[in-house]
């Protein structure tokens, strides 16, 4: 069965960048994967999907800051230009016949 | 552009039901997968259950399996989940998502969700 591991909480200062990762269990490092914000007291809102090719295709409105890659089991989110507005909780997420699994999530802190 | 609201939720003892809908609009319903997410008071995401565009094809979490029943009506645009022999370990917030393909996929739209609780 597939796992996604993520750190449980992130953090870094206003205007930087970060990095979020996403480990897939072994044997499942070709799975695409999703990014998902869930910003205080709101639904989550979907960022992008990740195949393993390392193509990846964005949702509607979501800024140029956020972008995605891959290496081996491991995806990653990366957010550039950080804002206060950033500061939300990140869940990855991958699928397969009849299965979908979440993250258990990384809360960022915007410093 | 895409709109998901869910409705249903409430107050419901230990053992009861609950019927949970979402109405969609915005795009063309039966194209896509529509699936529930649930998150229980300050935790992490958990899938419920997923119904293909079709709706011929239903899957379940293992914690949900045998309880809880997820359907679509195309005609009306609506996606209901049928909570039975509801338990404490239920209480959540119940999203309604729509899936970026027909059958099983990332979830590329999401309502705000409805509040289940189980408690006597």
């Amino acid at each position: 069965q597939v796992v996604l591991t993520q750190s449980s909480s992130a953090s870094a200062s206003l205007g930087a960048s970060v990095k979020l990762t996403c480990t897939l269990t072994s044997g499942h490092s070709t799975y695409s994967i999703a990014w998902y914000q869930q910003q205080p007291e709101k639904g989550p809102r979907y960022l992008m999907n990740i195949n393993n090719d390392g193509s990846h295709s964005k949702g509607d409105g979501i800024p140029d800051r956020f972008s995605g890659s891959r290496s081996g089991a491991e995806r990653y989110l990366t957010i550039s230009s950080l804002q206060s507005e950033d500061e939300a909780d990140y869940y990855c997420q991958t699928w397969g016949t009849g299965i979908q699994v979440f993250g258990g999530g990384t809360k960022l802190t915007v410093l | 552009e895409v709109q998901l609201l869910e409705s249903g939720g409430g107050l419901v003892q230990p053992g009861g039901s609950l019927r949970l809908s979402c109405a969609a609009s915005g795009f063309t319903f039966s194209s896509y997968a529509m699936s529930w997410v649930r998150q229980a008071p300050g935790k992490g995401l958990e899938w419920v259950s997923i119904v293909s565009g079709s709706g011929s094809n239903t899957y379940y979490a293992d914690s949900v399996k045998g309880r809880f029943t997820i359907s679509r009506d195309s005609s009306k645009n609506m996606l209901s989940l049928q909570m039975d022999s509801l338990r404490a370990e239920d209480a959540a917030v119940y999203y309604c998502a729509k899936a970026g393909c027909i059958t099983n996929c990332y979830f590329d739209s999401w309502g705000q969700g409805t509040l289940v609780t189980v408690s006597s």
